[in-house]
């Protein structure tokens, strides 16, 4: 899906380094989320924002921080990687309106060693 | 926590056969989606229901959902090798921001 990107798609660090992902949309989206996804499992939410400087956490947002100062970006920061941060990061756009479907960013796998 | 509860988490059959998985939650829901990921990449959404609908179609897909037993099942029809893939269900609680949450998903295998 060309209108919403990830960068960067892969990235190995350190424990104790600190990480930001990038999520671009040019949809002009209100709505932005960052999601986590481990072997096995499905998706849990992070973060999630609903305008500029507007973000709320979701149900696993310790030891990460969110940004959106412009529309089209949305920024996710662990301020001091660990280990139990490796997995697939996905970000998500929607629309103001409800019930219609969030669109998925490709991901971006982080591995933390 | 999840609130989406899937089953079976594993299913092989042959192709052609019906495929059915079935999905449980917890709260009172907005709409519950459903969504195919192949194996390392990416979320393709499938279908959307809001809670004030009980089946819906698209494809070789059939969706249903019971809001009194808070639970809904995913049924692809005349399976093909291609639909080989993990599905998830994901349920949204209010309305405005889509805030998913994700059962654990089925890993479903067709063989041919």
């Amino acid at each position: 899906d060309a209108g919403i990107t990830q960068s960067p798609r892969h990235k190995v660090t350190e424990t104790g380094t600190p990480v930001t992902l990038r999520c671009h949309q040019t949809e002009n989206h209100r709505y932005m989320y960052w999601y986590r996804q481990d072997p096995g499992h499905g998706l849990r939410l992070i973060h999630y924002s609903y305008g500029v400087k507007d973000t709320d956490k979701g149900e696993v947002s310790d030891g990460y921080s969110v940004s959106r100062s412009k529309t089209e970006d949305f920024l996710l920061t662990l301020e001091s990687a660990t280990s139990s941060q490796t997995s697939v990061y996905f970000c998500a756009i929607s629309e103001s309106a409800s019930n219609r479907e969030p669109r998925f960013g490709p991901g971006t796998r982080l591995t933390v060693l | 926590s999840q609130q989406g509860e899937e089953d079976p988490q594993a299913l092989s059959i042959q192709e052609g056969e019906n495929a059915t998985m079935n999905c449980s939650y917890k709260t009172s829901i907005n709409n519950l989606q459903w969504y195919r990921q192949n194996s390392g990449r990416g979320l393709v959404h499938l279908i959307l229901i809001r809670s004030n609908e009980r089946e819906k179609h698209s494809g070789r897909l059939r969706v249903t959902l019971d809001t009194s037993k808070k639970s809904s099942s995913l049924l692809i029809t005349a399976s093909r090798a291609a639909d080989t893939a993990s599905y998830f269900c994901a349920t949204d609680q209010i309305q405005g921001a889509q805030k998913l949450v994700f059962g654990q998903g089925t890993r479903l295998t067709i063989n041919p």
